[in-house]
């Protein structure tokens, strides 16, 4: 079974503190995806990664930044926390072969910025 | 702008009851179709998927996918509680555009 962790279920930061957001996965996927979930609008696509060291920006990159130097391993950079930015934050990871691309969610991170 | 429509619902069917869930898509060239079950303050959990026209049954769930009218549905039969959730219909190929979701209800 693929299996996709995230470093935290819940987090709670104050107004402009850096925050990191970890997720790994360990089936050898190449394509690893950062969403936020909001009531209302659903996922959206913040960043995503072919490959190590390759990001490109989704629907909503802005006050978003992401590092991935090791193939199992994305993470989510937020430089300077808003309140704005409170949300669900879920990582997903695919394989990069056509119709195999089956995305697979991990448990998702409740960030609260106070 | 690649959009996913659902219904918000809820749709309320009772157990034993098929529950029908739609969705239709923009991107005429969407290569790969999927729904998923997301339980409340659970992340997404893929249920099926499915490539080429027609259906594709996995136990009490039935994927249908018609490309020329754009339209991708969920069956599910004998609905049982556990089955209560919001159901995610997403499109694309590397990229998946997800649409806002479905709730179903399924009552004793």
């Amino acid at each position: 079974d693929v299996k996709v962790t995230q470093s935290s279920r819940y987090l709670v930061k104050r107004t402009g503190e850096k925050v990191f957001l970890e997720c790994v996965q360990d089936m050898d996927h190449e394509n690893m995806f950062w969403y936020r979930q909001d009531p209302g609008l659903g996922l959206r696509l913040i960043y995503f990664s072919y490959d190590v060291k390759m990001k490109e920006k989704g629907d909503i990159p802005e006050g978003y930044s992401v590092s991935r130097e090791k193939k199992e391993r994305f993470s989510l950079i937020l430089e300077s926390a808003s309140t704005n930015q409170t949300s669900m934050y879920l990582c997903a990871s695919s394989l990069a072969v056509s119709s195999y691309n089956e995305q697979f969610f991990g448990p998702g991170t409740r960030l609260t910025v106070l | 702008q690649k959009e996913v429509e659902q219904n918000s619902g809820p749709l309320s069917v009772p157990e034993g009851a098929i529950a029908s869930l739609n969705c239709t898509y923009s991107d005429r060239v969407s290569q790969s179709f999927f729904w998923y079950r997301q339980y409340s303050g659970k992340s997404p959990e893929l249920i099926m998927s499915i490539y080429s026209n027609g259906d594709k049954e996995d136990g009490r769930f039935t994927a249908q996918l018609n490309k020329a009218s754009q339209y991708v549905s969920l069956l599910i039969r004998d609905s049982q509680p556990s089955d209560s959730a919001t159901y995610l219909c997403a499109v694309g190929f590397q990229k998946l555009v997800f649409g806002t979701g479905t709730r179903l209800l399924v009552s004793p």
